[in-house]
Parts: structure tokens; sequence; C-alpha cells
């Protein structure tokens, strides 16, 4: 099976604007997360989607935002840059019936916001 | 909310040594703890993981254990080698999301 996919897999923009990133999980994966990783924080758990709902949200602003379509992909948008966005951005899917599944990760979208 | 935290943040050991990185929680409803190793560049990867109803796994020349007791969970890597160097990640899974630590970089010195 093909792994979990992400595009683009590098990014530069300035302040003010907005992105889009896009995360293909893992065929028959139905769910998807997405963490912003930076060297101080760590993995910090963004929103997972299952089956096009969102079913849980970390403690980011509302400038963050996601979706997910009915073949399990899922984009975030992230509106308003600002220079503390500059992060690697990592989504990974499991299959989700129960909650606890095995997470499998994509090779993430590095952001750099000018 | 949990409350994950992993030491020590920076490892190295002679090729051959034994390493341990330890993970504590805190919230008693975790019930799912993976490993992961991310390289240089690289998404990190599941090594090993382990379920609350567990107390120990092995795969080869890593192995996890858990103390659901006093809420610690520790990964093993025995017979140490250079291309064990990466970063590690533990985690804990509370039924609703994942929360992470914030990683231990190993560094094995041949």
């Amino acid at each position: 099976k093909a792994g979990v996919t992400q595009t683009p897999r590098y990014l530069i923009k300035t302040r003010g604007q907005q992105v889009t990133l896009s995360c293909s999980p893992i065929s028959g994966h139905r769910s998807v997360s997405w963490y912003q990783q930076t060297p101080g924080q760590g993995l910090q758990f963004l929103f997972e989607y299952f089956s096009e709902t969102q079913r849980n949200k970390g403690n980011f602003p509302g400038r963050f935002s996601g979706r997910q379509f009915s073949n399990s992909r899922s984009e975030m948008n992230v509106s308003t840059l600002e220079l503390g966005d500059s992060a690697l951005y990592l989504c990974a899917s499991s299959l989700a019936g129960t909650r606890a599944d095995t997470q499998y990760f994509g090779p993430g979208t590095r952001l750099t916001v000018l | 909310g949990e409350n994950v935290e992993q030491h020590p943040s920076t490892l190295s050991v002679q090729e051959g040594d034994s390493a341990v990185i330890k993970c504590t929680y805190s919230d008693s409803a975790s019930n799912y703890f993976p490993w992961y190793k991310q390289e240089l560049g690289k998404r990190p990867q599941l090594i090993i993981d382990i379920r609350s109803n567990v107390g120990e796994k092995k795969d080869q020349r890593i192995a996890v254990t858990l103390n659901k007791t006093a809420k610690h969970f520790s990964l093993h890597i025995t017979e140490t080698q250079p291309e064990d160097s990466a970063v590690y990640f533990c985690a804990a899974n509370t039924g609703n999301q994942f929360y992470f630590g914030t990683g231990t970089s190993l560094t094995v010195i041949p």
C-alpha cells in the first residue's frame, strides 16, 4: 500500500497570506490528524477528521482550519499567516474505528513564513 | 488534559551499549502508548507500541515497558548501532487524541 502523502513538501509565504496544505491517507484509512512540529514544542495536535467530520481539536487559534473529503483526503488551511506559523506540518492517518489506532505519518510540509 | 514528559532530551551512547528513554503521563485514561523514530528530514516512523493491558513488549533489540500505577513507560534499545541515531518521541492516547513528548535526540557513537 502507498503511504501517507502530503503536498506540497515545501512552501514559502509572507505574513498575512493564507496557505492550504493537502494530505492523502493510506487507502482504507478514514481518520486524518494534523500536527505542527517545531524544534521547541515538539508535535502539537491541531485537529482530527473522521468521515468528513472534525472529531477533535487542539488548542490552536481559529486561523487554523481543516476539512476532509469523501475520499478521506484532508486539507488544512492557515489564514493570516504569522512568523510563528513557520513549522513542519505533519498529517497522520489511521483506520480509526477506535481512536487508539496506530497512526502513520506523512513526510510533512515545511512552511516558512517571511 | 494529558501531559507527557520525556527524558532525557539528548542522549549519547557508545555503539553496542543500551539506551533508555523514559516518559511519564498524567491522565489515567491513557491506554495506548506508541514510540516513534524520526531521522533527520524524514517522517516519524512507528517502532513499537504498547497498550495498557500489557506490561512489556519486545521486538528484537527494542522493548517498551509500561507501569500504569506510576504512569510511566520506557523505551529500551539494546546493542545500539549508528543507524539508531535519531529523535525518538513517545506518545499517549487518551481515547480522544495523541499527546507527544518533546523528543529525545539519540546519538550512537561508533
